[in-house]
């Protein structure tokens, strides 16, 4: 199994530019979930979902947007990216019904707006 | 309001000596904890992890101990080794509201030789 997979691993935009963040994961993970990670603040939830065409908002949503159309996929999309938005994401998942199932997270992508 | 956090932003040890990194919770309603190590240009990895209704639980040379009456969460690596240089995060879970992750803001442990 590969795990969790995200793509890509370094993007640098310009303010007002739209992207997508890919995030998939091999272990049929019902329970996805996209992260910021920015310096002294540990990681913070942006979106999560609990299985195919679910999803709802974590601590930080406001200027991402999320969809879980497969088990598989989770996008996370910036549809005008600002410089607060420069961070490290991270897309983790893990198996859904019970609370002590620890979450399998990515390596990151590193996005910079310029 | 609730908040996972953690006492030492940084901690050194000596190789071989044992690592204590603590953290404190404030949310009594918290059912489940998790310690994730972070390596550089790495995601967080589970470590190991504990339920609210334990005091203790090892792991290959990690222990966490949990204690309620003053919320404090703390990881013992025995032996520290080079390999366990990284930045060490815990994490709680919340009853209800979908389960999420509140993590604290890590501990950067450096090993010395």
């Amino acid at each position: 199994n590969a795990g969790v997979t995200q793509t890509p691993k370094f993007q640098v935009l310009k303010t007002g530019q739209s992207m997508t963040l890919q995030c998939a994961q091999d272990m049929n993970h019902e329970y996805m979930s996209w992260y910021r990670q920015d310096p002294g603040m540990g990681l913070r939830l942006i979106h999560y979902s609990v299985g195919a065409g679910i999803t709802d908002q974590g601590e930080v949503p406001n200027g991402y947007n999320v969809s879980r159309s497969t088990t598989e996929d989770f996008p996370l999309r910036l549809l005008s990216a600002a410089p607060s938005q420069t961070s490290v994401y991270f897309c983790a998942s893990r198996r859904q019904g019970r609370n002590n199932q620890p979450q399998h997270f990515g390596d990151g992508t590193r996005l910079s707006i310029l | 309001g609730e908040s996972v956090g953690l006492h030492l932003p940084t901690l050194s040890v000596q190789e071989g000596d044992n690592s204590i990194i603590n953290c404190a919770y404030s949310n009594s309603a918290s059912d489940y904890f998790i310690w994730y190590k972070q390596e550089s240009g790495k995601g967080p990895q589970f470590i190991i992890d504990i339920r609210s209704n334990m005091d203790k639980r090892q792991g290959q040379r990690v222990t966490v101990l949990l204690n309620k009456t003053v919320k404090h969460l703390s990881l013992q690596i025995a032996a520290t080794q080079p390999g366990d240089s990284a930045v060490y995060f815990c994490a709680e879970i919340l009853t209800g509201g979908g389960n999420k992750l509140t993590f604290g803001t890590g501990t950067q442990l450096k090993v010395e030789l």
